[in-house]
């Protein structure tokens, strides 16, 4: 267990409202990603980072922003949800060739 | 940019029997690690297996081997007795210098 842990669990929001999921570490790894869940897509990255305020985009990274500030604090923004953005979300962190995956946010936006 | 391709999309396999599952990964880099990762209704993301590219010898975790050939760029996993509580969703997945890239995912059953 490498000690992720992602915050909300759940979250309903409106559309055009933002919203900010957290991922949480406390072994000091130095990658960090996040991901969104989809059936058929399987997880796709949205953006990434590889130090404190070194951060990457992914495959699906538009409509997304991503903070860095602390080691052990990983923040997702959607700026303005959208429908679209309704589904799973895993935070994960990488370290000498293993990953580890938080629990994942389930974010449904009506 | 790294891409993971899983073509079997559902499998099934009855109780005991062995099955096997694709992936394929395109890749410049030439120093990665590959994995395979069992996602049961929990959502929780469960490692399998993992393979190191520099490495010929094919992992293996008990019931579970892998045939990693790095010259085709393929990887598959090989699921040996078969248990009921294998059901779950596989993905495979690629890691290379800085981000982590996964397929779409077989969706494994197995049946009494």
């Amino acid at each position: 267990d490498a000690g992720i842990t992602q915050s909300p669990r759940h979250k309903v929001t409106e559309t055009g409202t933002p919203v900010t999921l957290r991922c949480h570490q406390t072994e000091n790894h130095r990658y960090m990603y996040w991901y969104r869940q989809d059936p058929g897509h399987g997880l796709r990255l949205i953006h990434y980072s590889y130090g404190v305020k070194d951060t990457d985009k992914g495959e699906v990274s538009d409509g997304y922003s991503v903070s860095r500030s602390k080691t052990e604090d990983f923040l997702l923004t959607l700026e303005s949800a959208t429908s679209s953005q309704t589904s799973v979300y895993f935070c994960a962190i990488s370290s000498g060739g293993r990953a580890f995956f938080g629990q994942g946010t389930r974010l449904t936006v009506v | 940019a790294q891409t993971v391709t899983q073509s079997q999309p559902e499998m099934s396999v009855q109780e005991a029997e062995t099955v096997t599952l694709s992936c394929t990964y395109d890749t410049s880099e030439s120093n990665y690690y590959l994995f395979w990762y069992k996602q049961p209704p929990s959502r929780q993301m469960i490692l399998v297996i993992r393979q190191e590219a520099y490495k010929q010898q094919n992992a293996t975790e008990n019931r579970f081997s892998v045939n990693f050939q790095k010259a085709a760029k393929s990887f598959s996993l090989k699921i040996s007795d078969s248990q009921l509580g294998d059901t779950a969703m596989y993905f495979c997945a690629f890691s290379g210098i800085n981000d982590m890239r996964f397929g779409a995912g077989t969706r494994l059953t197995v049946k009494p």
